[in-house]
This record gives structure tokens, C-alpha cells and sequence, in this order.
């Protein structure tokens, strides 16, 4: 089955801990993107990245980092100077070059900051 | 900055009814909108609206976009409890960033 598999479901993270959150795609799609979701805001873009080993900053990257070492993967790590990292975070991915963009996401990660 | 802008934020309606959610958006250099829906998890696909494709439909849901008066409706008739969701609208500008640009999207209820 093609698609975007993200993991954990869920993630309980200590205020001052560094986590990760996996997003891997079978879709052979060029582009990834990582989105935040809090109540009511609808999503925000924080990294995304057009090709292997190079990927640029959203409108809200301010503590989080990302790589992209294999076209698969776009793994996001969310530091300790995030402030408020408690949210829902989504991964998607879209074919580059496509004139209109659509975008395909993944299941999602809820994070929970304790 | 791209913005897009959707409304009503919620909107609560008993089943068979009919609804209207609306997007409107400003951006540089328009290239499509989308329309996804959101129950629990992933935002699935539902539309996608261009220059030269500005009317959708599919079943219960059709959606119109209106380059003019830069906006987009999405109509849902003959709603079901299963059409209780988010429903989110993006556009996306072009450009070398492939960024789409999000509203914060409708909570729809609909009660039995």
C-alpha cells in the first residue's frame, strides 16, 4: 500500500527533552513538509523540503529541526526551546513539479509536553 | 503574506440539512485551492479547484471557486451524521517553495 506512515501515534515528552517523530512515504514523492495543528489555528507549515539533503524553514520553525537524508524519511525533532510544543503535528508530501500541488498526510503525531 | 480566511469557524446543523462553508483568500499569484476534510487524523482530499477547472462535484459535496471575487464555497447536501468533521480550505501560490498556505478551517457538526 502507497502512503505516509508517521510514528509514534502518541508522544509524552518531560519539559527539557528533545523528541523525535517519524514520518516515512512509499509514494516516490519528491517534497515533505512538516504541520503544526493547535485547537482553532488551523495548520501552520514549520519545514518542508523539495529534495535529499536540503530542506527550508516555515513560518513557525523557532525550535524545531529536521532532516532529509533519504527521500523516504523526514524525521522532526522537536528541541527544548520550543516553548509550547504540545500539539498535533502532520507530515505530508506531494509530487514536485506537479503545477498544482496536492498534498497527501500522514495519520499525525499528538505531543504532549508533561 | 498569503492569506486565507474561512467561515464560519463552527456551524452546527441537523442531519439533512444543507450547508455552505466558505474560504476566501489573498495571495500573489494564485495557482490552485484545496479542499480537505479531517474527522480524527489525516486531512483527506476532497477537492481541487483551478483556473481552468472552478466547479467540482462529487455526490453530496460540490464546490465553486470564484477567481473574481477571490473565494471558494464548498456545499454539502443532504448532510450525515459521517460529514461531522473539519473542514479545511489551502491555497497554494506558486512559486519554488511549494508552500500551501492553510485557513483555520470549519468544525462541522452534524446532529441526528
Amino acid at each position: 500500500d502507497g502512503g505516509i506512515t508517521q510514528s509514534p501515534k502518541y508522544l509524552f515528552r518531560k519539559e527539557g527533552q528533545n523528541v523525535t517523530l517519524s514520518c516515512e512515504q512509499n509514494l516516490n514523492h519528491d517534497a515533505m513538509y512538516w504541520y503544526r495543528q493547535d485547537p482553532g489555528q488551523g495548520l501552520r507549515l514549520i519545514y518542508y523540503s523539495q529534495i535529499v539533503n536540503d530542506f527550508q524553514k516555515g513560518d513557525i520553525a523557532e525550535g524545531y529541526s529536521v532532516s532529509r537524508e533519504k527521500k523516504e524519511s523526514f524525521p522532526l525533532t522537536v528541541t527544548s526551546a520550543q516553548k509550547n510544543p504540545t500539539a498535533f503535528y502532520l507530515c505530508a508530501s506531494s509530487p514536485l513539479g506537479g503545477r498544482f500541488n496536492e498534498q497527501f498526510f500522514g495519520p499525525g503525531t499528538r505531543l504532549t509536553v508533561l | 503574506e498569503d492569506k486565507v480566511v474561512q467561515s464560519p469557524l463552527s456551524l452546527v446543523v441537523h442531519e439533512g440539512d444543507t450547508v455552505t462553508l466558505n474560504c476566501s483568500y489573498e495571495v500573489t499569484n494564485f495557482r490552485s485551492l484545496l479542499w480537505y476534510k479531517q474527522e480524527k487524523k489525516a486531512p483527506t482530499f476532497l477537492f481541487m479547484l483551478t483556473s481552468s477547472g472552478i466547479e467540482k462535484k462529487s455526490g453530496r459535496l460540490s464546490s465553486i471557486l470564484d477567481k473574481k471575487e477571490l473565494s471558494s464555497i464548498l456545499n454539502i447536501t443532504a448532510t450525515q451524521t459521517g460529514d461531522s468533521a473539519i473542514y479545511l480550505c489551502a491555497v497554494y501560490s506558486g512559486g519554488s517553495n511549494y508552500k500551501l498556505t492553510f485557513g483555520k478551517g470549519t468544525l462541522l457538526t452534524v446532529n441526528p
